[in-house]
Formats: C-alpha cells, structure tokens, sequence
C-alpha cells in the first residue's frame, strides 16, 4: 500500500512558469511533509519542509500549501528556471524523526 | 549544514560477490541511519534502519540475510550486499538522523552508490 500518492508523473513548464506538484496521504498519524528535489545519479536535497500546524509555508521561489482536512499538500515553484530541472520527491514521516515514505516522484522540465 | 557522505560511489562486480557500501556523517553524530534502494525513474524505497549499537530493522520483503547492515559507530553505517546477482543493480542511497536542536534537516542524505552487477 503506498502511503503517498504522488502527482504528476511528469511536468513541463515555460521558463518563469508556476510548477504545481501534489501529493495525498493516509495516515493521519504523519506531522512531517518534507519536499526533495533529486539530480539524476545525486541522492535527494531538502527544499522545504511543513508541519500540519501551518497552511503554508513558502521560502524563496518554494511554497508548500498544506490542507490538512483533505490530507493533501503541494509544492509550487514560482518563476520557474531550466536550472529547476529535477525530479521532486514528497515525503512524509511520523514525529519526524521516523522513517520517511516517499512519493513516486515527478520529473520537471522547465523549457527556456 | 550536515554532510553525509557514501563510498563508493559506484561499483561494479561479477555476480556472486559481496559489496560494502559504506555511509558516513562528517560533522554530527548519527545514532539512527537510514538505507533506501531507487530503481532508474522510481521512488526511493527505504531498506532498512540502522541504530547504532544494535540490529537493524528491515522492512517488509528485503532480505536481512542478503542486505547485511552494519552499525558499529556513531558515525558509520555499513551495508553489505551478499552474493550479488544482477537484480541488486540499484542505487543505494543512505540518509543519516540528525537530532541536535535546532537545525533545518532532521534527515540528511547521502550522494547515493550506483552499483552495477554483471
């Protein structure tokens, strides 16, 4: 059973762009949503991160919407760049210290 | 910030080898490691965790006898795939726990390891 669905499967968008990538959970017992970016043959970075206290959380171009009552979150890249090519990975974890599952990913190509 | 490194960072063997990976926190100590397995184009899968002075947790359908962990120190983590065959061509990737407070990450991943069975 996949603990977070993940969505789209892959993504192009026009360089400045907004990129809109969305994930679901399950389990209510989750409180940590971090969002990695992946370069082909690096392992994942950390963009940004959200606790279900917040609705939102944005840090530079990257915003996190968080809905808790729909158990769904987002991540939206604004003014989007070629160099924002990756594959984005959601995550979620319980008490944060725990183990991570992660989405299925999506794959962005900005075009310049 | 943290930095949590892997060697190798490929590797390729013949089929029926045993292969060490090994992870590494350079600047905190890690009493908890993580190991995931990413096939090309799919999601992160995590293996096992690793506590530092005990057995590991496996999860479901990854053989513990194949995929044998290590985790002798507070800042080393070993993974051993036993007598490889090609189906263990993966990337591994390890992530490292870092409880100090007030730092951004509470998990940090490694580089990754390609490793390559023929």
């Amino acid at each position: 059973q996949q603990q977070v669905k993940q969505s789209p499967q892959s993504l192009i968008v026009q360089k400045g762009g907004i990129s809109i990538i969305n994930c679901a959970y399950e389990n209510t017992a989750f409180d940590y949503f971090p969002w990695y970016q992946q370069f082909p043959g690096k392992g994942p970075a950390l963009l940004i991160a959200i606790r279900p206290d917040v609705s939102e959380k944005k840090e530079g171009r990257f915003t996190i919407s968080f809905n808790k009552s729909a158990k769904q979150f987002s991540l939206h890249i604004m003014d989007s760049q070629p160099g924002d090519s990756a594959t984005y990975f959601c995550a979620a974890s319980r008490d944060n210290f725990n183990k991570f599952y992660f989405g299925s990913g999506t794959k962005l190509n900005v075009k310049p | 910030g943290a930095v949590v490194s892997q060697h190798p960072s490929r590797v390729i063997c013949k089929s029926g080898t045993s292969v060490k990976i090994e992870c590494r926190s350079l600047d905190f100590q890690a009493t908890t490691m993580f190991w995931y397995r990413q096939f090309p184009k799919q999601s992160l899968m995590l293996m096992a965790t690793s506590n530092e002075g005990s057995k590991a947790t496996y999860e479901q359908g990854v053989e513990k006898d194949k995929f044998l962990i290590n985790h002798a120190s507070l800042t080393l983590s070993t993974l051993t795939v036993t007598s490889a065959h090609p189906e263990d061509s993966s990337f591994y990737i390890c992530s490292a726990r870092d409880f100090r407070g007030g730092v951004k990450e509470t998990q940090y991943f490694g580089p990754g390891t390609r490793l390559l069975v023929l």
